[in-house]
């Protein structure tokens, strides 16, 4: 089972807005709005930020957004700040394998 | 507050078997169905197992199908992970994860690690 593809890594600086892809298939992405989101620093567990493609969980900033079209899902991330600089991943329900991850994107902020 | 705490990891020869358990708290613990996630050093996420709230139910990675077995003991809310036929392969830190009905982790656990060395 391939894991959803994300960019190795993205960058922006402080104020600016990035996305981040995450491609599967019909089978997974395509298939079902259960896509999620979490963010995750060095040494620590991941958090949640996006479940559901767009729902953002309670405390979680507003400059978090979620989205997918087709086959591919989008976290964007507005008005960049230091802090938002970590290990990005994407996760799907899947019939094969009831959850897969993307292979993780490093955001830097320049 | 949800808790969940992970304990069991350490070091282990190649072929050996590990136990993993993870204490949870603050929340009715059989209404959620548990996964176990893992972290190989440097690398991604990646899904292990499925048990349901019930304990009636268990889903596999193919990695790890015939090697691993989850369970759970509703009345001690904990749950746990027998690994063995260890490979290098399976050297990662192990989360648990409570999974919400469509399919997203909202709590993790702080992470054990497993290392499998000779």
């Amino acid at each position: 089972q391939s894991a959803l593809t994300q960019p190795a890594s993205v960058s922006g600086s402080p104020g600016q807005s990035i996305t981040i892809s995450c491609t599967g298939t019909s089978s997974d992405v395509g298939g079902y709005n259960y896509v999620s989101w979490y963010q995750q620093y060095p040494g620590k567990a991941p958090k949640l930020m996006i479940y559901e493609v767009s729902n953002r969980p309670s405390g979680v900033s507003n400059r978090f957004s979620g989205s997918k079209s087709g086959n591919t899902a989008s976290l964007t991330i507005s008005g960049l700040q230091a802090e938002d600089e970590a290990d990005y991943y994407c996760s799907s329900y899947t019939t094969r394998i009831t959850v897969l991850f993307g292979g993780g994107t490093r955001l830097t902020v320049l | 507050e949800v808790q969940l705490v992970e304990s069991g990891g350490g070091l282990v020869q190649p072929g050996g078997s590990l136990t993993l358990s993870c204490a949870a708290s603050g929340f009715p613990f059989s209404s959620y169905a548990m996964h176990w996630v893992r972290q190989p050093p440097g690398k991604g996420l990646e899904y292990v197992s499925t048990i349901t709230g019930n304990g009636g139910t268990t889903y596999y990675a193919e990695s790890v199908k015939g090697r691993f077995t989850i369970s759970r003991d509703n009345s001690k809310n904990t749950l746990y992970l027998q690994m063995g036929s260890l490979r290098a392969e399976d050297m990662a830190v192990y989360y648990c994860a409570r999974r919400r009905s469509t399919y997203f982790y909202d709590y993790w656990g702080q992470g054990t690690l497993v290392t499998v060395s000779s």
